[in-house]
């Protein structure tokens, strides 16, 4: 059964860092594009960042510079530095794994990690 | 880049069908058979319901399903039932090597 589990999530100033982790386990992680998606309570997702399994990193423009997504095949796990927060990137943090194949979808969802950018 | 429009609310009686459109520009929608749908229940993790376009993964009824036309996508649910009340968003790949989700529509089962 492939399992995800997000953790590092907090309460944080803004101008603060913070990092989250993404646990994997059920399937071979080093073979997985792996992606981070983001939900402001009670509003839609956002596309945060990708980390293909061949290596390329992506990033949405709003987090770009500040954010950078790294992963460790050894341990199954994926990451998110966060700088530089906002208010704004105030969220529900999710760690979703690509399909594996050809396709462009996320087929498995952590349960999130809440980000709170406040003072 | 702008999220793909999707109407704020659909709403149907049970055993009705309804269909969410998902509507974005030859960029993302348009540009690639890279469309998925995802179903969130309250306080719950998004499930992909619809992958590349049409195709449904193994779990997911089949009164679910997915077409696109230029730059619209659709998400149908046929004899729509009780527990299809959640919130879906669709997505897609974009010629920038990115994603970009839908506004989001919440489904009602009356």
């Amino acid at each position: 059964e492939v399992q995800l589990v997000e953790s590092g999530g907090g309460l944080v100033q803004p101008g603060g860092s913070l990092r989250l982790s993404c646990a994997a386990s059920g399937f071979t992680f080093s073979g997985y594009d792996m992606h981070w998606v983001r939900q402001p309570t009670g509003k839609g997702l956002e596309w945060v960042s990708t980390f293909r399994s061949a290596g390329d990193t992506f990033y949405s423009g709003s987090v770009k510079g500040r954010f950078t997504i790294s992963r460790e095949n050894a341990k199954s796990s994926l990451y998110l530095q966060m700088n530089s927060l906002r208010a704004g990137d105030t969220a529900v943090y999710y760690c979703a794994r690509g399909d594996g194949g050809s396709g462009e979808d996320f087929d498995s969802w952590g349960q999130g990690t809440l980000v709170t950018v406040s003072s | 880049q702008s999220a793909l429009t999707q109407p704020a609310s659909v709403s149907g009686s049970p055993g009705q069908s309804i269909t969410i459109s998902c509507t974005g520009t030859s960029s993302d929608v348009g540009g690639y058979n890279y469309v998925s749908w995802y179903q969130q229940h309250p306080d719950k993790a998004p499930r992909l319901m619809i992958y590349d376009v049409s195709d449904r993964p193994s779990g997911v009824p089949d009164r679910f399903s997915g077409s696109k036309s230029g730059n619209t996508a659709s998400l149908t649910i046929s004899g729509l039932q009780a527990e299809d009340e959640a919130d879906y968003y669709c997505s897609s790949y974009t010629s920038s090597s990115t994603f970009v989700f839908g506004t989001g529509t919440k489904v009602t089962v009356l």
